[in-house]
Parts: C-alpha cells; sequence; structure tokens
C-alpha cells in the first residue's frame, strides 16, 4: 500500500511569487485535506477535497486555492507569496469525510525569502 | 468554538521513566473523536489513536495508553517505560461529527517530548 506521498520536499521562494505544492493521496482514498504548520506550532486547517470539489475551509485568504483531479491527487496553490506563508506544508488523505483517520505526507518545507 | 489545550510545551525523561501527556478539549457538539499523532523530526504526522466520543473506555497498545474523560473533557497519553524512540512532538487533535465541518482536524499546540538514554 502506497502511502501519502508530497512533492517538493523544499521549495525556496521570494515575496510575491506563486507555488504549488503537489499531493498524491493514499491508495484507496477519495478525500485530501491541505494543513498549515508553522515553527513550533500545531497545524493548522486550510482545505479539504472531496471527489474533486472543495468540502470545507479553513481561516486562510484567497490566495490559498486548491484543487483535486480523478485520480485524488491533489494540488495547493500559493498566489502573491507573503513572509509569513513560510511553513510546513502537510497533506492527508482519508477514505471518508469525517471521522476515518487521516493520514499524512512528510510535508513541504516552504521557505519565504 | 472548538479548542484543544495541551498545556505541556516540553517534557523532558530518562529512559524508563512513565511519562503523560495532559490533552484538554472544547466543543459543544455531542458527537466528536478525538486523536493523537506523533510527528519525529522528519516531519510526518503519525497516527497513534482515534476515540469517538462515546466511547470512554481507556485503550492500551504496547507501551502507549489513554484515559478519554468526557466529565473533564481529557484525553490524556501516557507513555509506559519510556524509550529514546519516543522522542518526537505528540499531538492531540478533535474533529467534529457534523458533516458540514468538511473534515477539519483541530490540533493543539503540541507537547516535545525528550527521552534521555
Amino acid at each position: 500500500e502506497t502511502g501519502v506521498t508530497q512533492s517538493p520536499t523544499h521549495l525556496i521562494k521570494t515575496r510575491g511569487q506563486q507555488v504549488t505544492l503537489r499531493c498524491s493521496s493514499q491508495s484507496g482514498h477519495n478525500t485530501v485535506s491541505w494543513y498549515q504548520q508553522a515553527l513550533g506550532q500545531g497545524p493548522q486547517f486550510i482545505f479539504q477535497y472531496y471527489r474533486e470539489e472543495e468540502n470545507g475551509r479553513g481561516n486562510f485568504p484567497p490566495r490559498f486555492s486548491g484543487l483535486q483531479f480523478p485520480n485524488y491527487s491533489s494540488e495547493l496553490n500559493v498566489n502573491a507569496l507573503e513572509l509569513d506563508d513560510s511553513a510546513l506544508y502537510l497533506c492527508a488523505s482519508s477514505s471518508g469525510v469525517q471521522n476515518q483517520p487521516q493520514h499524512f505526507g512528510d510535508g513541504t518545507r516552504l521557505s519565504i525569502l | 468554538a472548538q479548542k484543544v489545550t495541551q498545556a505541556q510545551t516540553e517534557i523532558s525523561v530518562v529512559e524508563k521513566e512513565d511519562v503523560t501527556l495532559d490533552c484538554v478539549y472544547e466543543t459543544r457538539d455531542t458527537t466528536y473523536y478525538l486523536f493523537w499523532y506523533k510527528q519525529p523530526p522528519s516531519g510526518e504526522l503519525v497516527f497513534l489513536i482515534r476515540r469517538n466520543s462515546f466511547d470512554e473506555q481507556n485503550e492500551i497498545s504496547g507501551r502507549y495508553s489513554w484515559n478519554f474523560q468526557k466529565s473533564t473533557s481529557s484525553f490524556n497519553f501516557t507513555i509506559t517505560a519510556s524509550q529514546v524512540v519516543d522522542s518526537a512532538v505528540y499531538f492531540c487533535a478533535l474533529i467534529l461529527g457534523s458533516y458540514n465541518q468538511g473534515g477539519k482536524l483541530i490540533f493543539g499546540q503540541g507537547t516535545e517530548l525528550s527521552v534521555k538514554p
């Protein structure tokens, strides 16, 4: 069984640029959630995709957007990058929408200069 | 509003000691689920346990045990005979059972556990 994989592992960008992060869900999982984890903090929910539709969103501005593809992989796009966007971005997949455990990837560490 | 509080920011123990990580949650929903995750330095969050709000039975898995008490809104995690490999950041998390919540895991701030040889 293949777990959740994220790419790239690390990324360095400058303010104002745009970035796309990618996530492949665990086989058999149709739900993908994205989280932002600042240094020393717990992960914060960005949004979730279920069968290619956004199914819940956290307190993040519209410049954070996403997609889910028919194979249930997903992308997180962030426009107009700001210094505060520097964080570990975690993707999690699950087989249902609510109570099933979400299984996480290793994350993408994004640094904004 | 929903909230998870892990009051212990850092804990340091010597190998073979027992250690308890505290978790207190707030929600007005009657249906919810509680989780513990482990985050080693590599960054991946590793799922440890899930509990639903209707099941207050304590659980033991090897050296790990969990104590869920609805009366005090707590879901504490105990590691018995700690080992160096247990060193990590541990997160307690809450998810509500209502469909419209969109599967949002609400995490605590985490407790960094350091087990010294």
